[in-house]
């Protein structure tokens, strides 16, 4: 498989639980991001990686989320202490550039729904 | 605040029919556009881009039009197929900078 993969497909969590997600980018590429998608809304940006670094966090709603980037390859977005708010789709994509002009690689998605 | 706006939660056209699909802006920096899109459980793939310089670009049957003056954009679909039936996300962002902002999408409908 050469696209964007992500794991698990679906998690089902209790309240309060921690749920880590994964992604795993196409190979080679540098940049890594990080959207969630909640019911009836568009792509909110979450986080970005280039390379292993995150310069610009500030998407991330609160201090209960956290990614981190090893290897220049896997991500994993942390999520502590779930809320119900927090049930969306998860969305990974990767580019061979962090700038402009570089399409976008989407996996599937994590489904998350927080009870 | 909702800096890309796709008013059209949904569309249904016939096959073999044009379809527009909306969008717009209100931030005037953006000078990059893409319209990414995504079928039921998987991720939006990428469709057509246009850059602020252009006005229009073409790819087979995707056109994209880009009215800078009004901040709107539309992508336009001829002749549409039963398997154009998607959601469609329009995309914006601003040159050197790596945040894409997206808008809420619109779900076209193609009837055979």
């Amino acid at each position: 498989g050469a696209g964007v993969s992500q794991s698990p497909s679906n998690k089902v969590t209790e309240k309060g639980k921690d749920v880590e997600l994964r992604c795993d980018p196409i190979s080679g590429h540098t940049a890594l991001y990080w959207y969630r998608q909640s019911l009836g809304q568009g792509l909110e940006f979450l986080i970005y990686f280039q390379g292993n670094s995150a310069p610009d966090k500030s998407g991330l709603p609160s201090d209960r989320f956290s990614a981190e980037r090893t290897g220049g390859s896997v991500s994993t977005l942390t999520i502590q202490r779930t809320q119900q708010e927090d049930s969306a789709v998860y969305l990974c994509a990767s580019s061979t550039g962090g700038s402009l002009g570089y399409e976008q690689y989407f996996g599937p998605g994590t489904r998350l729904t927080v009870t | 605040d909702q800096q890309v706006k796709q008013n059209s939660p949904s569309l249904s056209v016939q096959e073999g029919r044009i379809s527009i699909l909306n969008c717009d802006y209100t931030n005037s920096m953006f000078d990059y556009f893409l319209w990414y899109k995504k079928y039921p459980a998987e991720g939006p793939t990428f469709l057509i881009s246009i850059s602020s310089i252009k006005d229009k670009n073409e790819d087979g049957r995707f056109t994209v039009f880009l009215n800078k003056s009004a901040k709107h954009l539309s992508l336009h679909i001829v002749p549409s197929q039963p398997g154009d039936s998607a959601v469609y996300f329009c995309a914006a962002s601003v040159t050197g900078t790596y945040k894409y902002i997206f808008g809420t999408g619109t779900r076209l409908k193609v009837l055979a």
